[in-house]
């Protein structure tokens, strides 16, 4: 299993551009979150989604868009960078304890990130 | 929600156990005490979590108090390896997020 995958996992933006960050998972978990971290903080949350097709805002959502198209995959894309938006982005997922799992099935699992600078 | 207090830094030496304060004053009765830890330019892995009784696993030890107002994250023979920013998060058992709020955590340095 390779886990959490994120693509890119740098990039320079100008300000103005638009990019989509790219995660995916194969562990077959309905939650998936997109979370970034500025320099000597902890993770906010942007995104998430509990399901395929399903999306919902977070603590920071304002600038960015997701997409839940496909189970394994969600989408985060930042239509019109500004450089407030420089961060290092983490996409984690997890499983839905509704299923009938017990609280340790709610263990996130993180991707290596993704470093993006807006200039 | 109810907010975690950690400290900003704490050093440990090799091979010494390692405790690791976290207040929650502000505890519910349905919120869960998870432990995260990030290790230097990683994602956050998680180590432990529990609600009121203390536990155990391969990674590490969590002491609840009787009130539920404090834990206790215990590295039983710290590594190099276990250096990271160590965070104390209280996760709701209700809604539909399952949402992790992190704080700014603790950062651990292990001396040789």
């Amino acid at each position: 299993n390779a886990g959490v995958t994120q693509t890119p996992k740098f990039r320079v933006l100008k300000t103005g551009q638009s990019m989509t960050l790219l995660c995916a998972q194969d562990m077959n978990h309905e939650y998936m979150y997109w979370y970034r971290q500025d320099p000597g903080m902890g993770l906010r949350l942007i995104h998430y989604s509990v399901g395929e097709g399903t999306t919902a805002k977070g603590e920071v959502p304002d600038g960015y868009n997701v997409s839940r198209l496909k189970k394994q995959n969600f989408l985060l894309g930042l239509e019109s960078a500004a450089p407030s938006q420089t961060s290092v982005y983490f996409c984690a997922s997890s499983y839905d304890p509704k299923l009938g799992g017990a609280e340790s099935s709610y263990e996130q699992y993180f991707g290596p990130g993704t470093r993006l600078t807006v200039t | 929600d109810a907010k975690t207090t950690q400290p900003n830094s704490m050093e440990s030496n090799e091979e010494e156990p390692v405790h690791l304060p976290c207040n929650h004053s502000t505890i519910s009765g349905t919120d869960y005490i998870h432990w995260y830890r990030q290790l230097p330019s990683q994602g956050p892995e998680y180590v432990i979590h529990g609600l009121t009784s203390n536990v155990n696993n391969r990674m590490a030890s969590l002491a609840i108090a009787e009130d539920r107002k404090s834990s206790t994250l215990i590295l039983h023979r710290a590594t190099l390896r276990d250096a990271a920013v160590y965070y104390c998060i209280l996760r709701r058992r209700s809604g539909s997020a399952r949402q992790l709020t992190f704080g700014s955590g603790t950062q651990l340095t292990v001396l040789p």
